[in-house]
């Protein structure tokens, strides 16, 4: 399995500021998934991150809106930059569980952009 | 590029079974994915199809035909905290071993 921890759980933005996600993972993993589920509507892949390399970025998803780190094998980061009201999802941080083919996912962070 | 289909709404009795259905069409494929999601929470894992056949855990299975781009999620002894979505998601084999989801099913569970 796979204990996944994710900063903030919830927040309320402004339009025009960023917000960096944080995703703790508790064991050590090859690549991190970012998803985004806007209201009522399914999971939506953002990027791949592996450490230390550049993110995979999905079609429709870019790196100046979406940057992310990828500092070790255990963190990542997301940032929402230049936020609107259409960037309001709940972010989740995904991962696989050691040596099982699970994708779990952390609680989410819920943003709203007002 | 990946297309993933599912209904988008049902509604069930407690205590009946219910078969949400899933299919797909995919560039690739390596495995099958069903998860169940509460409003307002994450998304938790319920069963993998890599194989064709059926999957059987608990009150859960899952059947995959690869042929047919099928897949069916089968819940038995329906309880009330089984309303919640399901969400069908396929994995492909480039390697990059993101899983794409479908658009969930939102089953509603009647007294």
């Amino acid at each position: 399995s796979a204990v996944i921890s994710q900063k903030p759980s919830r927040d309320i933005c402004q339009r025009g500021t960023s917000l960096t996600i944080q995703c703790q993972v508790d064991s050590q993993v090859t690549m991190m998934f970012w998803y985004r589920q806007q209201p009522g509507q399914s999971l939506t892949l953002i990027a791949t991150a592996n450490q230390g390399s550049e993110a995979t970025y999905e079609s429709g998803f870019v790196i100046d809106k979406f940057p992310i780190s990828r500092p070790n094998l255990t963190f990542s980061t997301l940032t929402v930059s230049n936020m609107s009201p259409e960037d309001s999802s709940i972010y989740l941080c995904s991962v696989y569980g050691t040596g099982s083919g699970e994708l779990f996912f952390g609680e989410g962070s819920r943003l709203t952009v007002l | 590029g990946q297309n993933i289909d599912q209904p988008t709404e049902m509604t069930a009795t407690e205590g009946a079974i219910v078969q949400i259905n899933c299919t797909y069409q995919t560039s690739g494929f390596n495995g099958l994915f069903w998860y169940q999601q509460h409003a307002g929470e994450a998304p938790t894992f319920l069963s993998y199809n890599v194989l064709d056949g059926l999957e059987e855990k608990g009150r859960f299975s899952s059947f995959l035909s690869r042929s047919k781009g099928y897949s069916y999620l089968l819940l038995k002894e329906l309880q009330m905290k089984d309303s919640a979505s399901y969400l069908c998601a396929v994995r492909d084999d480039t390697g990059r071993r993101a899983l794409t989801f479908g658009s969930g099913t939102r089953l509603q569970v009647q007294p």
